[in-house]
């Protein structure tokens, strides 16, 4: 059974770069794409982008400029760094693992981290 | 970019049949995912390439894809289907993967 165990902090001020840690238990690393999504509090799932186990990303175009996604394959982890950040990117954010090809969904996610910005 | 949109809500009274769209530009070509979320849980896969179930999610749960609307059906509606519904492509165009804003599904 694969388990998606995140974490990072859980209260930033503006401007502050949001950190946040994913490993991948339970499965190969290779083989997927490693994503990340977001939900800010009553409202819907948002996309950031993912990463495959050899560093290829995609990014979500309108977080692209302050968006990083790293991958250390020596630990199955992943990692967001989200720059600059508002009010506007508190949410929930979801690590999660998707299937490679054209028609890719999200077969598991992680549990969820509550981020919120506030000064 | 690639839009989808779903409708903000959908009301069905228990035991009947409710249908949640997502309609997108030629979508039928395009295979879509659903997922049901929960309060305060991470969502699930509950049905995928258009009209697929992963194992444990009950036969209740069907999808369809054509022209530009999928539909995903969940018949014989029980009170614990109450939750938000989402819809998903991958947009091999632009290399994104897309989500519909979402469908509350009421069980009345």
């Amino acid at each position: 059974q694969v388990q998606l165990q995140q974490w990072g902090a859980g209260l930033l001020k503006p401007s502050e770069t949001l950190s946040l840690t994913c490993a991948v238990y339970g499965d190969s690393f290779i083989g997927f794409y490693w994503t990340l999504i977001r939900q800010p509090p009553g409202k819907g799932l948002e996309w950031i982008g993912e990463i495959n186990h050899s560093g290829g990303t995609y990014y979500n175009p309108s977080l692209k400029s302050r968006v990083t996604i790293s991958v250390d394959t020596s630990k199955n982890q992943f990692s967001l760094r989200l720059s600059s950040v508002t009010a506007a990117d508190t949410a929930i954010y979801f690590c999660a693992r998707a299937l490679y090809g054209g028609n890719s969904y999200i077969d598991y996610w992680g549990r969820g981290t509550l981020v919120t910005v506030s000064s | 970019s690639y839009v989808l949109t779903q409708p903000p809500s959908v009301s069905v009274a228990p035991g009947q049949t409710a249908r949640i769209t997502c309609g997108g530009n030629n979508i039928g070509g395009k295979g879509v995912h659903w997922y049901q979320q929960n309060p305060g849980q991470a969502p699930v896969l509950v049905v995928f390439d258009d009209s697929d179930r992963p194992s444990g999610i009950p036969e209740r749960f069907s999808g369809s894809n054509s022209g530009n609307t999928a539909t995903l059906t969940i018949s014989r509606v029980e009170a614990g289907d109450e939750a938000d519904y989402y819809c998903q492509v991958w947009d091999i165009s632009s290399d994104h993967r897309v989500f519909g804003g979402g469908t509350k599904l009421t069980v009345l």
